[in-house]
């Protein structure tokens, strides 16, 4: 079973650039989940899509944004890159609707760096 | 929201000991939880998860127990491995409210397993 792929795996940016994340959930799986995870730290929620709609957000600036396509692929931006903003980024995904259970799983990540 | 705490943030353990994570949550609304092993540079993966009408679950050497009235749910790994050696994270999740879907993830425990 192909798992969660999210590209690039690692991207490292200019403060003040645009980055944009992207991630493929597991066929079948509807709701797509971004999570930040700085280093030494725990995960931070981003981000809920679920059927191309934003379900929830956690407690972040507006400068991180994202949507899902038809596809149920999804995408993360985020705008005026902060040094801070220098973390893994894990996307999951899930069944529709349920929020992340035991089918959720998690993708590689991908390591953004900010200079 | 939902808050988790995770503790301890190290634990240090001589193979075949029994290690011990322990976790509490703020939302009495909370159902489900699930705790993840992260090694190094790979995505979380689910280990064992509980809900919120059982108090324990075992699956071989790892075991979770939930407190509903406390409000919090420990693991528990006996005889443990060097290849237990890993990051983990316990979480939790919100069955409504504007934390619906989500899951709060504790900071962490850096488990070490000494041969």
């Amino acid at each position: 079973e192909a798992g969660v792929t999210q590209s690039p795996t690692h991207l490292i940016k200019t403060r003040g650039q645009q980055a944009t994340l992207r991630c493929s959930p597991i066929s079948g799986h509807t709701s797509v989940y971004w999570y930040q995870q700085a280093l030494g730290l725990g995960l931070q929620f981003l981000l809920w899509y679920d059927e191309g709609e934003e379900r929830n957000r956690g407690n972040f600036p507006p400068r991180f944004s994202g949507r899902q396509f038809p596809n149920y692929s999804s995408e993360l931006n985020v705008n005026a890159l902060e040094l801070e903003d220098s973390a893994l980024y894990l996307c999951a995904s899930s069944l529709e609707g349920r929020g992340l259970g035991p089918e959720a799983f998690f993708g590689q990540g991908t390591r953004l760096t900010v200079v | 929201g939902e808050n988790v705490e995770q503790h301890p943030s190290t634990l240090s353990v001589q193979e075949g000991d029994s290690a011990v994570i322990k976790c509490t949550y703020s939302d009495s609304a909370s159902n489900y939880f699930p705790w993840y092993k992260q090694e190094l540079g790979k995505r979380p993966q689910l280990i064992i998860d509980i809900r919120s009408n059982v108090g324990e679950k075992k699956d071989q050497r790892i075991a979770v127990t939930l407190n509903k009235t406390a409000k919090h749910f420990s693991l528990h790994i006996t005889e443990t491995q060097p290849e237990d050696s890993a990051v983990y994270f316990c979480a939790a999740r919100d069955s409504g409210g504007t934390s619906y879907g989500k899951l709060t993830f504790g900071q962490g425990t850096i488990l070490t397993v000494h041969p």
